[in-house]
């Protein structure tokens, strides 16, 4: 199975700052036949399911502010709130679904500084 | 509305048995890739099964043998049976839609149902 990190564990950002977490697959989720990175982020609030953020690595889902973006290819990702709001306190979980078996990364934790 | 509604879960002893249901509405569960992920009290998302439009179904290795995905088209539903359950089951269950043939992500997420596997 693709073994998924992230990191850091947790991150506590003021207020209007640039939050970043980073994720990274013990094997390439690029798919060469069509270009596509087969990872996903998610947002998950205490007593709530995960949202789903971002899919194909960087194409925000319909609904999620635009201060959430993803970047990154082949094994090396990440996701940026680029101006954190109190409301972005939550887990963030990245998905790789290069293969049929699909794995999470351990999760980052965001707080408000 | 598109929405997957969890039940069935509850205390069990190890060793036991628990059927878990997820009703679909505003979309056609036959149709999709259907998932069932867990996350065990304060730790993170592991996924346990998923079946697929043609049928087909794929276990990770931790439960592989003693649990079983299934449908039943005509009500829309997807279940997951849990046989031989132990402590380490213990567990809030969701399913969700795996959007495979667009965003190729889990799009949708029920709610979950909490499964206690204790004595």
């Amino acid at each position: 199975d693709i073994v998924m990190t992230q990191s850091p564990d947790s991150l506590a950002v003021s207020l209007g700052e640039r939050a970043t977490i980073n994720c990274k697959s013990s094997q390439s989720v690029l798919y060469s036949s069509n270009n596509k990175n087969y990872l996903a982020w998610y947002q998950q609030k205490p007593g709530q399911p995960p949202k789903l953020l971002i899919y194909w690595a960087s194409t925000r889902e319909s609904g999620v502010p635009d201060r959430f973006s993803g970047s990154g290819s082949g094994t090396d990702f990440t996701l940026t709130i680029s101006s954190l709001q109190a409301e972005d306190v939550a887990v963030y979980y990245c998905q790789q679904y290069y293969t049929g078996r699909v794995t999470f990364g351990p999760g980052t934790k965001v707080d408000i500084k | 509305e598109v929405q997957l509604v969890e039940s069935g879960g509850g205390l069990v002893q190890p060793g036991g048995s628990l059927r878990l249901s997820c009703a679909a509405s505003g979309f056609t569960v036959s149709s999709n890739y259907m998932s069932w992920v867990r996350q065990a009290p304060g730790k993170g998302l592991e996924w346990v099964s998923v079946i697929y439009s043609g049928g087909s179904t794929y276990y990770a290795d931790s439960v592989k043998g003693r649990f079983t995905i299934s449908r039943h088209n005509s009500k829309n539903t997807l279940y997951l049976q849990m046989n031989s359950l132990r402590a380490e089951d213990t567990a809030v269950y969701y399913c969700a839609r795996d959007d495979y043939g667009d965003k190729g992500a889990f799009d949708i997420w029920g709610q979950g149902t909490m499964v206690t596997v204790s004595s």
